[in-house]
């Protein structure tokens, strides 16, 4: 069946180096794709998203890029620091009822930050 | 500006008993979506919900659950005679019409303890 899932659940990195969390999934069908953030006791916080007819996009020391090719997402943080200590989740649009998008989620990608 | 508000985040209730989880969305969002988390897992999609409309309930459990959004008051996710593996924490994520769902914030979650 369709899905999304995450390479690794968990990724340990020093402070200041670049992280890089992967993501795959398998309904060719969707076309828009975000990342979210996930602190211990509290609700997924939105980080950047990514619409099928781009490659990359870029925020705040974040980078998403997209290989429609493969079906599969990355998500990267430029010199990580403990406070991107989370839980990172990938979702996609998971059907368009009434017109709108139903985020999907995967497992989830535990991003683990040493000082 | 205040975000997407749940209540209450911690709910304890013994086996048969019912639940009630409240969603406030962000004003003027009129889409609510629910989530159900468990430990250790990503967030599957309930129930899709429109003013006064289920747009999307392929999630929900057949029986004990039910939503609404009225056109007045929050979003309710209501569990009735609950059961142990009910205990999960439930999110709700809210947005706006013009955006067709792509922008969802998230609430900080309701841990519903079943004793």
């Amino acid at each position: 069946g369709e899905s999304v899932g995450l390479h690794l659940p968990t990724l340990s990195v020093q402070e200041g180096d670049n992280s890089i969390i992967n993501c795959a999934y398998s309904n060719s069908a969707s076309d828009y794709f975000i990342w979210y953030k996930q602190e211990s006791g509290k609700g997924p916080q939105f980080i950047i998203d990514i619409r099928s007819n781009m490659d990359k996009r870029q925020g705040q020391r974040v980078t998403v890029l997209l290989n429609k090719t493969v079906k599969h997402l990355s998500l990267q943080i430029a010199a990580t620091q403990p406070g991107d200590s989370a839980v990172y989740f990938c979702a996609e649009n998971g059907g368009r009822s009434g017109g709108s998008y139903i985020p999907t989620f995967g497992r989830g990608t535990s991003l683990i930050v040493h000082p | 500006n205040a975000g997407v508000m749940q209540n209450p985040r911690h709910l304890v209730r013994r086996r048969g008993q019912e639940a009630r989880l409240r969603c406030s969305p962000v004003k003027g969002h009129s889409h609510v979506y629910w989530y159900r988390q468990l430990p250790e897992e990503g967030l599957k999609f309930m129930v899709y919900l429109q003013k006064e409309n289920i747009i999307d309930e392929s999630g929900m459990p057949k029986e004990r659950f039910s939503a609404e959004f009225p056109k007045e008051g929050p979003s309710i996710l209501r569990i009735q005679q609950v059961v142990r593996g009910d205990s999960a924490a439930y999110f709700c994520a809210s947005s706006p019409p013009q955006t067709g769902g792509t922008e969802a914030f998230f609430g900080q979650g309701t841990r519903l303890t079943v004793v």
